[in-house]
């Protein structure tokens, strides 16, 4: 069966720091990969997704960057980071379905800049 | 563009009543709905999902969802609520008009659901 883990489950960063969070996979191959970041325990925000390694599409303009150096791992960083990047950080994956790939979410990393 | 919305910000059901949650959505092709919930400090979990045939769906821990297309909507129901339902629901919506594909989800805001005992 597929897996998907998160890490860390909490971080705690100065404002002006470096991040990296990382996303693996297990029990599947070429599989879609997203971050999603949820903001006051509401509303999920799609920031980055990817079809394939090295492949990144951003859909909001921001302090964030995405990487997939290999086919299950997925990391999310920053080089500063801002008072406003404070959220949970949601990774996500889908596989190839006929229609309609349903997303599974892993456990998340809770994410808090002071 | 498409979108969700979830008009209830909080739903409160003395167990052992229906729920009902709500969800209304808008997109330019067909749509392809989700309903997932999350437990509090936890990912989301994965409920039940609409692609095509039978608009009623039926899916994880006794939630069925039906989907009304002239309404828009997707509502998530219950015959009979557990205190342990008690959660964070979220709807989501992707266009299915473009076919397979990586595209992100768009969720609603999200509706808190509390049963009471």
């Amino acid at each position: 069966s597929q897996t998907i883990h998160q890490w860390p489950a909490t971080l705690v960063q100065p404002v002006g720091s470096p991040l990296s969070l990382e996303c693996t996979v297990e029990g599947t191959s070429n599989p879609n990969l997203y971050w999603y970041r949820q903001a006051a325990g509401r509303g999920l925000q799609l920031l980055f997704y990817s079809v394939g390694i090295g492949q990144i599409s951003s859909e909001v303009p921001q302090n964030l960057s995405a990487s997939r150096p290999q086919d299950r791992q997925f990391i999310l960083s920053s080089k500063k980071l801002l008072l406003s990047d404070s959220g949970f950080y949601l990774c996500a994956w889908s596989g190839w379905e006929l229609r309609g790939e349903t997303q599974y979410f892993g456990p998340g990393t809770r994410l808090l800049v002071l | 563009a498409q979108s969700v919305a979830q008009p209830e910000d909080q739903v409160n059901v003395a167990e052992g009543n229906p729920l009902t949650v709500k969800c209304t959505y808008s997109v330019s092709g067909n749509p392809y709905l989700f309903w997932y919930v999350q437990y509090p400090n936890r990912g989301l979990q994965f409920l039940l999902k609409y692609i095509t045939g039978d608009n009623l769906v039926k899916g994880s821990y006794g939630f069925e969802a039906e989907f009304n297309k002239s309404q828009t909507s997707f509502h998530l129901k219950k015959p009979s609520a557990l205190v342990s339902d008690s959660a964070l629901y979220f709807c989501a919506v992707r266009d299915g008009y473009s076919g397979g594909g990586a595209d992100g989800l768009t969720f609603g805001k999200g509706t808190h659901l509390i049963i009471q005992p």
